[in-house]
């Protein structure tokens, strides 16, 4: 079976710091990796996705990037971040070719002060 | 540009109750259309998956409707109990592998 990890589950970092979220999957090959972000109250917005190693495309002009270094890793970074970048981040993936059930890690809090 | 509309945004019913959630799309042009649960500081868990092709779905106490043509979805949950309270989703797929999603329906099942 699949499983899909995301770390850290919490994280409280001081504004100007970089950031790095990481996502993994198991249990598949090549699946499409999705970064969304949930602000309080909000629904979930869209920020990277990415259908094979080093294909990524961005939603919004941000502060954010991600990366695919490896088949099943999915990575959200900054060099810098913002207030406004505080929020609850989501890692997901669905099976390659589209239009499949998609699954979701646990999330992490990120807290900017 | 695909948006998707969910009402009401909170509910609260008494345990028993069988409720109704709705979705709403503006672009028909969907590949599929996806029910979450997602409770609170959580991730989301998958509920029901409906393919454009298909009418309905079923798990246990849920059923999940679509109407492509119209632009709706509804989740019907029976029977309901306080273990059910949670934040509702609803997210559509286009060609583009991306899931668009409502903002949600806030549900709290009172014993």
């Amino acid at each position: 079976s699949q499983t899909i990890h995301q770390w850290p589950a919490t994280l409280v970092q001081p504004v100007g710091s970089p950031l790095s979220l990481e996502c993994t999957v198991e249990g598949t090959s090549n699946p499409n990796l999705y970064w969304y972000r949930q602000a309080a109250g909000r629904g979930l917005q869209l920020l990277f996705y990415s259908v094979g190693i080093g294909q990524i495309s961005s939603e919004v002009p941000q502060n954010l990037s991600a990366s695919r270094p490896q088949d099943r890793q999915f990575i959200l970074s900054s060099k810098k971040l913002l207030l406004s970048d505080s929020g609850f981040y989501l890692c997901a993936w669905s099976f390659s070719g589209g239009y499949t059930e998609a699954f979701f890690g646990q999330g992490t809090r990120l807290t900017v002060v | 540009k695909q948006e998707v509309t969910q009402i009401p945004a909170a509910l609260s019913v008494p345990e028993g109750e069988n409720l109704v959630l709705n979705c709403s799309f503006t672009d028909s042009a969907i590949y599929n259309l996806q029910w979450f649960r997602q409770d609170p500081g959580k991730g989301l868990t998958s509920l029901l998956l409906i393919q454009s092709s298909q009418r309905e779905q079923t798990s246990g106490r849920l059923n999940a409707s679509l109407d492509k043509s119209s632009g709706r979805s509804t989740l019907y949950i029976a029977a309901s109990q306080p273990g059910d309270s949670a934040t509702y989703l609803c997210a559509v797929s286009d060609s583009s592998y991306k899931l668009i999603f409502g903002s949600g329906t806030r549900l709290l099942v009172r014993p």
